[in-house]
């Protein structure tokens, strides 16, 4: 089992670019999530996809966008960067919860997105 | 939204026991509480989630009582590879799949 894997490892922008990250989840998950992490701070969380949809999502910018595909796998679209979008972008994969049950999400390694 | 509460940071030795306390007082009925690692530069892990009093891994326990209003996360004989950050989140019940962490604890773990 691979686990959650993210591409690429890193990546450098200017102000302005666009930027696309992918995740594919952990086998037998559905469920993907996003997050970003500044340094020294806590994964903030940016949406989540079910069924291709947005489920939920954080207190982030429209520039946020994202997608699921019908693999599970899933985009993270940044448009019109700032230096301030600077982060470790995480994905994390979680199976559907059943009731009585959490959710346990399990983290990809994270895209380092550096916008100069 | 459920807000939790964590130590910025905690000093331990190898071998010892570390109990790190998280405060959630305004964690909803459908609320679980689970526990994450996070070594730099790395995606957190999971490593524990409970519902009410107490329940135990391979590698920790979480001690949650009756109000729920806190939980702890008990780390039995440390080791300096356990030198991480350790976040406490609430949340992620059936229909609740909404999970935020907090600014985490970093546990350091001296020889």
């Amino acid at each position: 089992d691979a686990g959650v894997t993210q591409s690429p490892t890193h990546l450098i922008k200017t102000r302005g670019q666009q930027v696309t990250l992918r995740c594919s989840p952990k086998s037998g998950h559905d469920t993907v999530s996003w997050y970003q992490q500044a340094l020294g701070q806590g994964p903030q969380f940016i949406f989540q996809y079910y069924e291709e949809e947005e489920r939920q999502r954080g207190n982030f910018p429209d520039r946020f966008s994202g997608h699921q595909f019908p693999n599970y796998s899933s985009e993270l679209n940044v448009n019109a960067l700032l230096l301030g979008d600077s982060a470790l972008y995480l994905c994390a994969s979680s199976p559907r919860i059943a009731a009585g049950a959490g959710e346990t999400q399990y983290f990809g390694p994270g895209t380092r997105l550096l916008v100069l | 939204l459920a807000k939790t509460t964590q130590p910025i940071s905690m000093d331990s030795y190898e071998g010892q026991e570390v109990n790190i306390t998280c405060s959630h007082n305004n964690i909803a009925t459908n609320d679980y509480i689970t526990w994450y690692q996070q070594f730099p530069s790395q995606g957190p892990r999971f490593i524990i989630q409970g519902y009410k009093t107490k329940v135990t891994n391979e590698v920790a326990s979480l001690f949650i009582p009756a109000d729920r209003k806190s939980s702890t996360l008990s780390l039995p004989r440390v080791s300096l590879s356990d030198t991480a950050v350790y976040y406490c989140l609430v949340g992620g019940g059936y229909n609740n799949n909404d999970m935020r962490f907090g600014a985490g604890t970093r546990l350091t773990v001296k020889p």
